[in-house]
């Protein structure tokens, strides 16, 4: 079975400062992984997934992160941080097939809380 | 804007009463997920369908049921409801299950 730890629930961060957020992964099998981010009183919406190739990948808003299969993490970056970014942040895996939205599991979210 | 709407946005009842919430997926998605969203919990699972049957099913109590329509909408039905159902209902959609889930803004359930 999958998990996925992510093991922050609150970063505070000061504008215009990087921040990561931390998350960790198992699995038996190959996976997919996926960032969601929540705003106050919305939806879920997808901000970046690693479904193969690169080990970098970019989404939207300015996010990156990292897929690493030996520590079985795939922490978010973001070089500067901005007001608007302050959310929900969600990680999640998925072993289904295509890695589409069949089989996901979240992690607990971590609240980014930027400061000015 | 996702293109999934849920409604209701909020919903307020009392304990041993019964609710349905309903869910319209992104024209042309045939894959209905549902998601329960609490403090404790975090995000979980509760059932999927595709095309109108029941595909995959998470942490869904016994007291709780749903069903995808012919018009490719869902319902989720909630029972005999409990304090501890008080939470942030979640509906996606995605066009099959290997394609990207869309989330609709949820439906705040509290129970009282």
């Amino acid at each position: 079975a999958q998990s996925v730890t992510q093991l922050d629930s609150q970063v505070p961060v000061f504008e215009e400062a990087p921040v990561e957020l931390r998350c960790n992964y198992s699995s038996s099998v190959s996976v997919y992984l996926f960032w969601y981010v929540q705003y106050p009183n919305q939806g879920l919406q997808l901000l970046l997934k690693y479904l193969s190739g690169s080990t970098l990948v970019k989404g939207i808003n300015g996010f990156e992160a990292e897929f690493n299969k030996s520590q079985t993490s795939f922490h978010l970056r973001k070089p500067s941080v901005h007001i608007s970014d302050t959310a929900e942040y969600f990680c999640a895996v998925s072993e289904g097939s295509g890695g589409g939205a069949d089989g996901l599991t979240f992690g607990k979210g971590t609240h980014l809380i930027i400061q000015p | 804007d996702s293109g999934v709407t849920q409604t209701p946005k909020h919903l307020i009842t009392a304990t041993g009463q019964r609710v349905t919430l309903r869910c319209s997926p992104r024209s042309g998605d045939l894959s209905v997920y549902w998601y329960q969203q609490s403090l404790d919990q975090g995000l979980q699972f509760l059932i999927q369908y595709y095309n109108g049957e029941e595909r995959a099913k998470g942490n869904i109590l016994e007291r709780f049921s749903a069903q995808q329509f012919p018009d490719l909408h869902s319902e989720l039905n909630l029972s005999s409801l409990e304090l501890g159902d008080s939470a942030l209902y979640f509906c996606a959609s995605s066009r099959r299950g290997d394609t990207e889930a869309f989330f609709g803004q949820g439906t705040r359930l509290t129970v009282v």
